[in-house]
């Protein structure tokens, strides 16, 4: 069984530019989650997806962050326009529901450099 | 928030010591994930366990829930097993969103 991937895996833009993250989820997990680690920083918790409803983006920075999962397979996460300290790994995760299906399972994560 | 303290900061040790890795947490949870952070930077899971003790090969695990707490053992360490130990938990009350510690920085040395 194929795990959670992530696309690409390292991205250099300038800053102001946009960028496109995408992850593909482990098949059949209706939940998604992103995560991000900024420089020296721990690892945040950005959104959550249940199929293709957002069910908490409390951890959403700002506006320039938008994060889509239409027809609840892949998940986008778009930064526009990036800013310097947006810089960092980008983590996503999937997951079963109810009891042990809450683990989650992460992708390698999408290293990006905002120059 | 659920707050997540991991302890040590830093670790150090000779292929073939053992370690624990301590994780304490401020609140009740409904998961609980240990992860190791390999040298590429992907995050691997080693064990899920909101309480109770498990064991994978050199690896264990136990969470004390009603203490707050979970421990690592790693035995008869290897230079494989260095990279970051993330603690992360979920309360009882939200989504699942895992809420990590600051990790443990392994290095084994030959």
């Amino acid at each position: 069984e194929a795990g959670v991937t992530q696309f690409p895996s390292h991205s250099v833009i300038e800053k102001g530019q946009t960028v496109t993250l995408r992850c593909d989820p482990i098949s059949g997990h209706d939940n998604l989650y992103w995560y991000r680690r900024v420089m020296g920083k721990e690892i945040k918790f950005l959104l959550h997806f249940v199929k293709e409803s957002k069910q908490d983006e409390s951890g959403m920075p700002n506006n320039r962050f938008l994060a889509e999962r239409t027809g609840g397979t892949y998940s986008t996460l778009k930064v526009q326009p990036a800013e310097l300290e947006d810089s960092g790994v980008y983590f996503c995760a999937s997951s079963q529901t109810g009891g042990a299906h809450n683990e989650q399972f992460f992708g390698p994560g999408t290293r990006l450099t905002v120059l | 928030g659920i707050q997540v303290e991991q302890s040590p900061p830093d670790l150090i040790l000779q292929e073939g010591a053992n370690s624990t890795l301590r994780c304490n947490f401020s609140d009740s949870v409904n998961n609980l994930q240990w992860f190791h952070q390999n040298p590429w930077g992907q995050l691997i899971n080693l064990f899920y366990i909101p309480s109770g003790t498990k064991q994978n090969g050199r690896l264990s695990a136990t969470t004390v829930a009603t203490e707050r707490y979970s421990l690592l053992y790693i035995s008869s360490s290897q230079t494989t097993d260095s990279g970051v130990y993330f603690c992360a938990v979920a309360d009882s009350g939200g989504y699942n969103k895992l809420i990590f510690g600051a990790g443990t920085r392994l290095a084994v040395h030959p």
